[in-house]
């Protein structure tokens, strides 16, 4: 399984900034995932991130508000524009793991963020 | 569409007592199934997953997870639980092919251990 570190591991923000999410993973991958764990939910999958193209979003989420970038092959971040309190969740990058079609994901620890 | 419910949203159990976390998913395809388990402030792991392969199957920490497909139910299981158990566990399903990477999340199933 792939070693995945998020940087930073939580932090508070004010309403209005932005703040950039880190993730970098210790071996090549083509796909890197970002999900959204809202306070008491599960896991909404935010967009998909491949290596030299524009990042693929969910219904729900768009560019302007959650831009990624994607430089090389073990490395992506997430920005979280404009910051409202709706916004406080745990994002976590992902890499997929085994066999492609198996489709099993492995995950960094998550960024902690609160909105005040 | 696919979607996982998962039927309760906690558990509570003694220690050394079975365990049974319950997962129902619904998919057009036949999809490969996961359980994560979350610890506190911590990312999530993975238990186990079902791949199309054996029906039972075993994963770390001594759980276990048996596919029914008449049923569509994916349920987690253990014998005998732990302290070291009590956490958040989620269920998962990917479709595959063109959702490759995408999984569907259940809610989520607290598990509390009593002494």
């Amino acid at each position: 399984s792939a070693v995945i570190s998020q940087k930073p591991s939580r932090d508070i923000c004010q309403r209005g900034t932005s703040l950039t999410i880190q993730c970098q993973v210790d071996s090549q991958v083509t796909m890197m995932f970002w999900y959204r764990q809202q306070p008491g939910q599960s896991l909404t999958l935010i967009a998909t991130a491949n290596q030299g193209s524009e990042a693929t979003y969910e219904s729900g989420f768009v560019i302007d508000k959650f831009p990624i970038s994607r430089p090389n092959l073990t490395f992506s971040t997430l920005t979280v524009s404009n910051m409202s309190p709706e916004d406080s969740s745990i994002y976590l990058c992902s890499v997929a793991g085994g066999r492609r079609g198996t489709g099993e994901l492995f995950f960094g620890e998550g960024s902690r963020l609160t909105v005040l | 569409a696919q979607s996982v419910t998962q039927l309760d949203s906690h558990v509570s159990v003694s220690e050394g007592t079975p365990v049974l976390l319950r997962c129902n998913y619904s998919s057009s395809y036949s999809p490969s199934l996961f359980w994560y388990v979350q610890h506190p402030n911590k990312g999530l792991q993975l238990l186990l997953k079902y791949t199309s392969a054996a029906t039972l199957v075993k994963g770390i920490n001594g759980f276990e997870a048996e596919f029914k497909k008449s049923e569509t139910s994916f349920h987690l299981t253990k014998p005998s639980a732990h302290m070291s158990d009590a956490a958040e566990y989620f269920c998962a399903a990917n479709a595959g092919g063109t959702s490759y990477g995408k999984l569907t999340f259940g809610q989520g199933t607290i598990l509390t251990v009593h002494p």
